[in-house]
């Protein structure tokens, strides 16, 4: 059964620092999402991609955040200096545009010292 | 605004018993319904879902349940078992559109073996 991939699991980086969280979406999906969960907190949904373009956004996502889907199969997130509060599980999450179920990837955990 | 360290609401089920999982949805906009299942350092798992032209749906030991009136959701699991015990999120989003899913905060299932 196709699923969303991510790498790394793990991340570690010092605060200023860019990372970039890579996603392998399921193939011939359409819509791609990046969303976080801080520790102990809920999911929350960070941006949607479609069509090589951000569709919608929320406040979280600032311009220390962007989004690239550099080739046909990847969907990066990046985050170009890092902050404490970064700190969290990143989740990838792709939907075939078929249907409305969207599916999640294991995530990153993103751990800024 | 977001509560720090959410105490998730814990339900505690003998192996074998049926478990009720309760969700308030917020948006009365919302027509389509998820319920995701989510392992200690995994992402969040697709389980079932259901539109709002429905009322009831089943799945292989599942049972969603969605009342428009009230804005509320349960999941309920048939014999319990196990490998169930997990957060289990309720979620909400609109067809059409781009569709970000907006998280409720969970629930803890710990099945007793």
């Amino acid at each position: 059964e196709p699923e969303v991939t991510q790498t790394p699991s793990h991340q570690v980086t010092q605060m200023g620092q860019e990372v970039i969280l890579r996603c392998v979406p399921i193939s011939n999906h359409l819509y791609f999402y990046w969303y976080r969960q801080i520790l102990g907190q809920k999911v929350e949904f960070l941006v949607s991609f479609y069509n090589n373009e951000i569709s919608e956004k929320s406040e979280i996502f600032d311009d220390q955040f962007s989004v690239e889907r550099p080739d046909g199969s990847n969907f990066t997130l990046k985050i170009r200096s890092t902050k404490l509060e970064d700190s969290a599980m990143y989740f990838c999450a792709s939907r075939s545009g078929r249907t409305d179920t969207q599916y999640f990837g294991p995530g990153t955990r993103l751990t800024v010292l | 605004g977001e509560s720090v360290g959410l105490h998730l609401p814990t339900l505690s089920v003998q192996e074998g018993d049926n478990s009720i999982i309760n969700c308030a949805y917020s948006n009365s906009a919302s027509d389509y319904f998820i319920w995701y299942k989510q392992e200690s350092g995994k992402g969040p798992q697709f389980i079932i879902d259901i539109r709002s032209n429905m009322d009831k749906r089943q799945g292989q030991r599942v049972t969603v349940l969605l009342n428009k009136t009230v804005k509320h959701l349960s999941l309920q699991i048939a014999a319990t078992q196990p490998g169930d015990s997990a957060v289990y999120f309720c979620a909400e989003t609109s067809s059409g559109g781009y569709q970000k899913v907006t998280f409720g905060i969970g629930t803890k299932l710990q099945v007793i073996p």
